[in-house]
């Protein structure tokens, strides 16, 4: 079984400063591992995601993320917050390889940015 | 190309309705899923397939159906709505070994 803990449900930052939101997994196999972002009111988009090549990935609108196989980790970072990055976050873990037909979802974190 | 294509968008349901919930991909996806999300709970997996005529149950399967006839639509079918059920409903879809595209989602209120 596999299951995904997001340390915060709600974090806050003002414009500029750095952006950290937390994810920690538990997979019995390798996994691959996806941060999605969700506008109000809208689906989730893909932000990006480890399918075991690079353990540092970057993704789209600045975001980064590093896969720690020893700290059980994947933890998204952007370096400077925008108005625009206010949503809500989620982490989510599958199976690797052609078996990835279940995500397991962490509970979210809403991200505010004050100005 | 559209994507994951979810209809209705809101929808409003007295207690013991059904309903079917429509999901269609033109990606010529293997993988399809229905989630719900409530608020706190994050997305929990309802029902998947990993192919036409391939169907097994999530996480939370009580009181609804699925059935995949084709490869384009997986429907998610609600017996006798509860107002447990009132939640926000995302269809996904994923060629194996990639990632999962998401619908808009459908807002289901039982009444």
């Amino acid at each position: 079984a596999q299951s995904v803990t997001q340390l915060g449900s709600h974090v806050s930052v003002s414009e500029g400063a750095l952006v950290l939101l937390r994810c920690n997994y538990s997979s019995s196999v390798p996994p691959y591992l996806f941060w999605y972002v969700q506008y109000p009111n809208q689906g989730l988009q893909l932000l990006l995601k480890y399918t075991s090549a690079a353990t540092l990935v970057k993704g789209i609108n600045g975001f980064e993320a590093e896969f720690k196989k020893s700290e059980t980790s994947f933890h998204l970072t952007k370096p400077s917050a925008h108005m625009s990055d206010a949503a809500e976050y989620f982490c989510a873990v599958s199976i690797s390889g052609g078996s990835n037909y279940k995500l397991t979802f962490g509970k979210g974190t809403l991200l505010t940015v004050n100005p | 190309n559209a994507g994951v294509t979810q209809t209705p968008k809101f929808q409003v349901l007295k207690t013991g309705q059904s309903m079917t919930l429509q999901c269609a991909q033109d990606m010529n996806h293997e993988y399809m899923s229905w989630y719900r999300q409530d608020p706190g709970m994050g997305l929990r997996l309802i029902h998947y397939s990993v192919g036409a005529g391939i169907t097994d149950q999530g996480e939370v399967p009580n009181g609804y159906n699925v059935s995949r006839s084709t490869t384009e639509d997986f429907p998610l079918r609600l017996l006798s709505a509860a107002p447990s059920q009132t939640s926000v409903y995302f269809c996904a879809s994923s060629p194996a070994g990639q990632w999962f595209h998401f619908g808009d989602g459908t807002r289901l209120s039982i009444l």
